[in-house]
């Protein structure tokens, strides 16, 4: 089935860092791809989305673009800010239809930036 | 502004008693969820619901029971609680099931003694 792996655990960064979190995905044919953030004491909420390769998601500083040769969807800010201190989640969502189109979601990466 | 509401936002129950979850949307969609959240894990889709009246399995099932008994209003229902069903439950709703963006509930803290 469907599966998305990213960067497992903690990412540990001081303000003005660059930011990588790495998320790679197994599925068949052009799923769209999803960032999520879920701020301490809320629910995700959708970051951005990307459907087709070669394709650009953005918001909020972050970035991460559609790689159907690597099957990557990697998450990247230029600058981190303590307020970036969150669990990111990444997603992808079958493009096949049907009842088992559902959104699967990765285990989450949580990043701490210190000031 | 999307609004998913869940209630209670945290609970105590005791092994082997019922316990229900409620959600509640105002965003008009047809489509609702319930994921669970534990360390390590992420987030697991329990059930899914496209229309009231209907409900559907996500990928983890065992356990949980469903209801929707309207467009708005999504239902978890615990009938005997575990300890190992401790967790963030988070609801959702999205207008479409493929790839549109789902909005989420602010989640409900549930400990089971």
């Amino acid at each position: 089935g469907d599966s998305v792996t990213q960067t497992e655990g903690q990412v540990a960064l001081s303000e003005e860092d660059f930011l990588t979190i790495h998320c790679n995905y197994s599925a068949s044919g052009y799923p769209a791809l999803f960032w999520y953030v879920q701020y301490p004491g809320e629910g995700p909420q959708f970051l951005f989305r990307a459907s087709r390769d070669k394709e650009k998601g953005s918001s909020r500083g972050f970035e991460a673009t559609y790689d159907k040769g690597t099957t990557s969807f990697h998450l990247r800010k230029a600058s981190v800010q303590e307020s970036d201190s969150a669990v990111y989640y990444c997603a992808l969502a079958p493009n096949s239809g049907g009842s088992n189109a559902k959104l699967t979601f990765g285990k989450g990466t949580k990043l701490s930036v210190k000031s | 502004e999307a609004a998913v509401t869940q209630s209670p936002r945290s609970k105590v129950a005791v092994t082997g008693g019922k316990v229900t979850l409620s959600c509640h949307q105002t965003n008009n969609h047809d489509y609702m969820y319930w994921y669970r959240q534990d360390t390590g894990h992420g987030l697991r889709l329990i059930h899914y619901s496209y229309v009231a009246d209907s409900t559907e399995k996500g990928d983890i099932p065992d356990g949980y029971k469903a209801s929707r008994p309207s467009q708005e209003n999504f239902s978890l229902i615990l009938e005997l609680a575990s300890l190992s069903q401790t967790a963030v439950y988070f609801c959702a709703s999205s207008r479409g099931l493929n790839q549109d963006t789902q909005y989420f509930g602010p989640g409900t803290r549930l400990l089971v003694l």
